[in-house]
């Protein structure tokens, strides 16, 4: 098993440039989650998913957007890239228990200039 | 949503024990209690969760209060690989939302 794995492990954006973050996992977990840490703080959760089809939004889903079309996948969209985005953006899953634990991917740091 | 309070940060000496409080009074009776640690630079590691009874696996035991307001994450024996930030973190409803607050920062001396 990969886990967790995002995609990319970098990217510096500039103003107003899009992009999408890529998360997937390999361990048919239908619960599936975005968060956002900005520096010596600690995680935001965005959006959350709890399958295929059901997204959610988080504390924090401003300037950003999601989709769930596999249970594999849970891409995270910026459509307009602001400072205030600069992050480290970490993706994670879950088994459907509340009884398992969460595995985390290793995250994407963004930096919008 | 849930909230945890965990002291700022606190001190071990290698290979000594570590007991990380955290305080949880809202928790409700269905609620497990996680924890995580953060090394730096890397995404957030499960270490344990529990739900009534004190568990125990290969890298801490947790101990959680009879009244669940509280649990001790414990760690054996601190080593220099265990300087990192630690969450507590109760997981409530069926959406699984795990919401962090600012952590322990655990400090490790040789």
């Amino acid at each position: 098993n990969a886990g967790v794995t995002q995609t990319p492990k970098f990217r510096i954006l500039k103003i107003g440039q899009s992009m999408t973050l890529q998360c997937a996992q390999d361990m048919n977990h239908n619960y599936m989650y975005w968060y956002r840490q900005d520096p010596g703080m600690g995680l935001k959760l965005i959006y959350y998913s709890v399958g295929a089809g059901i997204t959610d939004k988080g504390e924090v889903p401003n300037g950003y957007n999601v989709s769930r079309s596999t249970t594999e996948d849970f891409p995270l969209r910026l459509e307009l890239a602001a400072p205030s985005q600069t992050s480290v953006y970490f993706c994670a899953s879950r088994r459907d228990s509340e009884d398992y634990g969460y595995t985390f991917g290793s995250g994407t740091r963004l930096t919008v200039v | 949503d849930a909230k945890t309070t965990q002291p700022n940060s606190m001190e071990s000496n290698e290979e000594e024990p570590v007991h990380l409080p955290c305080n949880h009074s809202t928790i409700s009776g269905t609620d497990y209690i996680h924890w995580y640690r953060q090394l730096p630079s890397q995404g957030p590691e499960y270490v344990i969760h529990g739900l009534t009874s004190n568990v125990n696996n290969r890298m801490a035991s947790l101990a959680i209060a009879e009244d669940r307001k509280s649990s001790t994450l414990i760690l054996h024996r601190a080593t220099l690989r265990d300087a990192a930030v630690y969450y507590c973190i109760f997981v409530s409803g069926n959406t699984g939302k795990l919401i962090f607050g600012q952590g322990t920062t655990l400090q490790v001396k040789p």
